[in-house]
Order: structure tokens, then sequence, then C-alpha cells
């Protein structure tokens, strides 16, 4: 069974520092590329960016409104997946998704999330 | 970056009624599109890939087509367990965007 489990949310104050991680489990992680996405309290979901996988270097891409400030990064011999978010802003408040990219389909499979609280 | 504008932004159907949603987007891209389903509280779940493939273990009655910038997400007989929010999503180029959401409400 396809597991994904997030932690390391919580409460941090504007221009703090917070790192998430993500468990997977019941499949191969160093074969997917994996990613993050947020969804703020009551609104839309927000794609925050994507790391590939060994065979394609471990390159990243991340959504403008991150980029510079947010670094995703990943162990395959843990099989983790690594949020680290520096600058942080009250609208980086949200619930942040880990999400594995499908070989087939696109972001097939979800945690259940964590929820990031950036306010003073 | 490509904007997913989907329509409506709300919608109150009954038990077996046939629902459907759409979402355009704001340059061609070709099938990559995904639907999902959000209950509240919950984490999305894959409904539709690549415009018109059903993920395994989704009721048949939920259908996806389209190409281009155009695409549909069809709910051929609503059933109480579809009372939820869907999101569209592109895939063909970064950054990935989402739809803002349908919430499909009980008539």
């Amino acid at each position: 069974e396809v597991q994904l489990v997030e932690s390391g949310g919580g409460l941090v104050q504007p221009g703090g520092s917070l790192r998430l991680s993500c468990a997977a489990s019941g499949f191969i992680f160093s074969d997917h590329y994996m990613d993050w996405v947020r969804q703020a309290p009551g609104k839309g979901l927000e794609w925050v960016g994507r790391t590939r996988n060994k065979v394609n270097s471990y390159t990243t891409e991340y959504a403008a409104s991150v980029k510079g400030r947010f670094t995703i990064a990943r162990d395959d011999s843990k099989n983790s997946l690594y949020l680290q978010m520096n600058s942080l802003k009250t609208e980086d408040t949200a619930v942040y998704y880990c999400v594995r990219e499908g070989i087939v389909a696109t972001l097939d499979f979800w945690g259940q999330g964590t929820l990031v609280t950036v306010s003073s | 970056a490509i904007q997913m504008t989907q329509s409506p932004s709300s919608l109150s159907a009954s038990v077996g009624d046939r629902v459907t949603i759409t979402c355009r987007a704001s340059q061609g891209i070709r099938n990559h599109l995904g639907w999902y389903q959000q209950k509240p509280g919950r984490a999305p779940k894959l409904l539709i890939y690549t415009a018109s493939s059903l993920q395994s273990g989704v009721p048949s009655r939920f259908s996806g087509s389209g190409s281009g910038t155009d695409f549909t997400l069809t709910i051929s007989s609503l059933q109480p367990e579809d009372f939820a929010t869907y999101y569209c999503l592109q895939d063909f180029t970064y950054p990935l965007t989402f739809g803002g959401g349908t919430k499909v409400e009980i008539k």
C-alpha cells in the first residue's frame, strides 16, 4: 500500500524557517519524481515544486512564489522527501501535501498533509 | 504561467443527475490534464489523467474528455459520495497550475 506521511508542520514567525519531511513507503521511491502542493485555509490548490529522480539528476522546479526561499530535497536511501522553507511569509500559511508523480499519471498519490502557520 | 479556468465555481445537483464541469487552459496543453476530487479535511484524489484515462479504482461514472484548451469532467449519475470539490490540473509545462475548483453541493 502506497503511503506518504508528512511531518514537521507547526507555528512559525514571519521571516522564520521550517523543514517539512515526507516518509514514503509501499512503492519504489527512487523511481518517482516527487512534488509538494499546498492549500491555504479555505482556498484552492497551489503547486509548490518538484524534484526529479536520480536518472534525471535530482533536478528541481519551483513555483515563482517560493523560488529562492524554498528548497526541495530527497534522500532515496531513507525513502524521504523534504521541503526546506526559509524567509516565511504569512501567505505561506497552508496545508502542505507531499505528492507522488506517477509513472503514467501525474500527481497520482497524495499524503494527508501537514499544516504550516506563519504568524506573529 | 498557464491559467486554468474552471466553471462553474459551484453547482447544486441531486443524486442521479448528470454533472459536467469544464476547464479551459489559457494556451494549448494537448492532453496533459488531470482531474481531482477533494472532500473536506481530506487530501485530493486523482480521478482522471491524460484528460480521459480513468485512474484505477475510480468508478466508471466519472469520465473526462477534451484536448488542447477545453476539457470536461462528467459524472454520469451523481452519487451521495460525489459531493465534493473538483479541481483540474495541467502538467504540460512548469509551473503546474490548478483550476480554481468546482464545489458540487446537494440540491
